[in-house]
């Protein structure tokens, strides 16, 4: 079981700031690593996945990066709206398991109006 | 498509009670995975099923027992349910699992309480 470690556990931004959480994870073996989007009483939705150091990937006002050498992804919101509200999941996984992801434990984004 | 569906969305048990969780996907996925959700803690693998026919003990499988029953469905079991079993439970279901990269999706969720 990978120790996954996600911060901060909850933030509150003001409408059309940008913002940026961590997801730190163990930098051996590293194989890929997932990030979800999950809104309060929905099922949680991917946004990325990322395999190589250095990849960034963007959808919209989100980015991702990915540094597998020292075990981080920072997620970025650019010019946060009300509907970015929600919990991002980061899943990192390493080679050689079950090829199944472990999930972090979440930042719970909340955007003010 | 339905996607992943799960029934029942809400259950009460009492204490000892047996009850199946149900989950199906309509996506002709290989992989089908039970996760619980409880508060302050990320989504946590009880099982999965890579592929028809197989099952394997994810992150904190006791208590629990599943049943792949075709490509389509995998059952979540509770024999003999406890209040420690109090959760949110999911069902998700990825193309290939075994990529490590595929995407996983997931249903709507069964809230459980058990008494």
């Amino acid at each position: 079981i990978l120790n996954v470690e996600q911060s901060p556990q909850s933030l509150h931004v003001q409408e059309g700031d940008s913002t940026n959480f961590t997801c730190s994870f163990p930098s051996s073996n590293f194989y890929a690593l997932h990030w979800y989007r999950w809104e309060t009483a929905k099922s949680p939705e991917a946004l990325f996945v990322m395999t190589l150091n250095g990849d960034e990937k963007k959808k919209g006002r989100i980015s991702a990066t990915l540094n597998t050498k020292e075990g981080y992804s920072y997620l970025y919101i650019k010019g946060s709206q009300p509907e970015d509200s929600a919990t991002y999941l980061c899943a990192p996984l390493t080679s050689g398991g079950s090829y199944i992801p472990t999930f972090g434990r979440g930042t719970s984004l909340i955007v003010h109006p | 498509n339905a996607g992943v569906t799960q029934t029942p969305k809400f259950q009460v048990l009492k204490t000892g009670q047996s009850m199946t969780l149900q989950c199906a996907q309509d996506m002709n996925h290989n992989s089908m995975y039970w996760y619980r959700q409880d508060p302050g803690m990320g989504l946590r693998l009880i099982y999965y099923s890579a592929s028809e026919g197989t099952t394997d003990k994810g992150e904190v499988p006791n208590g629990y027992n599943v049943s792949r029953l075709n490509k389509r469905e995998f059952s979540l079991r509770l024999e003999s349910a406890a209040p420690s079993q109090t959760s949110v439970y999911f069902c998700a279901s990825s193309e290939l699992g075994s990529t490590g990269t595929d995407t996983q999706y997931f249903g709507p969720g069964t809230r459980l309480t058990v008494l």
